[in-house]
């Protein structure tokens, strides 16, 4: 049962043009979303992050889009740069209902082309 | 800039045989999870943790799993005999609150032979 979708495995961009990651999910309990970034043998990092009180959250060169209605949320990275190149989670909470563990996606291989 | 630490970085265990992850989550957080990554697959939620008990636990964290924070630093968790779908890499993770975004380690690759 996949509640966190990433139906892009990979996701090939130019140096200094935007990149667009996309998440779907199915449970209406989800209420915050995250993305995390890990490269190989390294943890997941965290780079940003949306309340489903919000429909946009800007921190830099990133961004995170929610869509309630479709239950969808995107990432944009602009510009995108050769050190972007890594794997990207979305992940999703129920904080509303106390659940807090996080619900991921398969995750997205960007690659940033130089 | 503060950091969740774990050891060892590799394990290699055989079947049956009894391991002890171990993680140091970031100095003022409270809440501390476990999530594991097996090859291929995405990260899967095990346990989160909280004032010395277990706060919520998934279908994986059966009877073989424990967790544990013995002192004030580290927080463990034991598998009590391994199995060969055990092999994964397992990660720490720590949070201030349950609303603030969780810190991951580096994670722990556990091979069982």
């Amino acid at each position: 049962d996949q509640q966190v979708k990433q139906n892009s495995p990979s996701l090939s961009v130019q140096e200094g043009r935007i990149s667009i990651l996309n998440c779907d999910y199915t449970n209406s309990m989800f209420d915050y979303f995250l993305w995390y970034k890990k490269y190989p043998a390294e943890g997941p990092t965290f780079l940003i992050s949306i309340s489903s009180i919000k429909d946009k959250n800007e921190d830099g060169r990133f961004t995170v889009f929610l869509n309630k209605s479709a239950k969808h949320l995107s990432l944009h990275i602009v510009p995108s740069q050769p050190g972007d190149s890594a794997v990207y989670f979305c992940a999703a909470s129920a904080q509303g209902s106390g659940n807090t563990p996080l619900v991921f996606g398969k995750g997205t291989r960007l690659s940033v082309i130089a | 800039e503060p950091e969740v630490t774990q050891t060892p970085s590799h394990q290699v265990t055989q079947m049956g045989q009894e391991v002890i992850l171990r993680c140091v989550p970031i100095s003022n957080h409270l809440y501390f999870y476990w999530y594991r990554q097996i090859l291929g697959q995405k990260v899967e939620f095990l346990v989160s943790f909280y004032n010395n008990e277990i706060s919520e636990k998934s279908e994986i964290f059966d009877d073989q799993f424990s967790v544990e924070r013995p002192d004030g630093s580290n927080f463990t968790l034991k598998i009590r005999s391994t199995k060969l779908e055990d092999s994964a890499m397992y990660f720490c993770a720590s949070s201030q609150h349950t609303y603030n975004e969780q810190f991951f380690g580096p994670g722990t690759r556990l091979t069982v032979l």
